[in-house]
């Protein structure tokens, strides 16, 4: 039972590209977070999603960020013209429910932003 | 603004030796999670543990929670070079129901000395 997918591994765009992130969840998880995490630092929650729906923004930034989570494949996540301070590392997550009270969040092993 | 944070920030300790990490929070949960992050990976779940829980344990893992003190603690005995990562403990706060999202301290860096 393959684990929640990243790709790509590592991402490098120069100031004012876009970039794209992907996330396939676990076989069966509908429920998909996205997190970022600075150098040293702890995850800092983005985003929330449901099949179709976004449940929660609250951590996405108002400009430049989107986030979807269509019926067929994988979520995506999507900077517009990126600027230095997006590089980080950013970790999806899955889960079968949405019940944080009894399910864990698995995580894939991020991608890692570098905006030159 | 952070949560709550834990400490140390970073601990060094010899192999054998047991690790104890702590993790204060502010406000009311439903539950704490445990996670591990080894360099350059993900998260892994370790432990879950109830706001109505005292301790739990899980192998060579002991996870206390004192909700009167608004702090959790999670003990790694008889460590191992393998236990050497970052531990971060994650909330989930009160009501659960529309609080889905963990929030997540800064962790701490744990290396075990062979």
């Amino acid at each position: 039972n393959a684990g929640v997918m990243q790709n790509p591994r590592h991402l490098v765009r120069r100031r004012g590209q876009e970039a794209r992130l992907r996330c396939s969840p676990m076989k069966g998880h509908s429920h998909v977070y996205w997190y970022r995490q600075l150098p040293e630092e702890g995850l800092k929650f983005m985003v929330y999603l449901q099949k179709e729906n976004i449940i929660d923004e609250s951590g996405m930034p108002k400009e430049r960020f989107s986030a979807e989570f269509p019926k067929e494949g994988p979520s995506i996540l999507r900077i517009q013209q990126v600027v230095r301070g997006d590089s980080a590392a950013y970790f999806c997550a899955s889960s079968p429910t949405r019940d944080r009270g009894r399910s864990p969040l698995h995580f894939g092993n991020g991608t890692r932003l570098t905006v030159t | 603004s952070q949560q709550g944070e834990e400490d140390p920030q970073a601990l060094s300790i010899q192999e054998g030796e047991n690790a104890t990490m702590n993790c204060s929070y502010k406000t009311s949960i439903n539950n704490l999670q445990w996670y591990r992050q080894n360099s350059g990976r993900g998260l892994v779940h370790l432990i879950l543990i109830r706001s109505n829980e005292r301790e739990k344990h899980s192998g060579r893992l002991r996870v206390t929670l004192d909700t009167s003190k608004k702090s959790s603690s999670l003990l790694i005995t008889a460590s191992r070079a393998a236990d050497t990562a970052s531990y971060f403990c994650a909330r989930i706060p009160q009501p659960l129901f529309g609080n889905e999202k963990l929030t997540f301290g800064t962790g701490t860096r744990l290396t075990i000395i062979p």
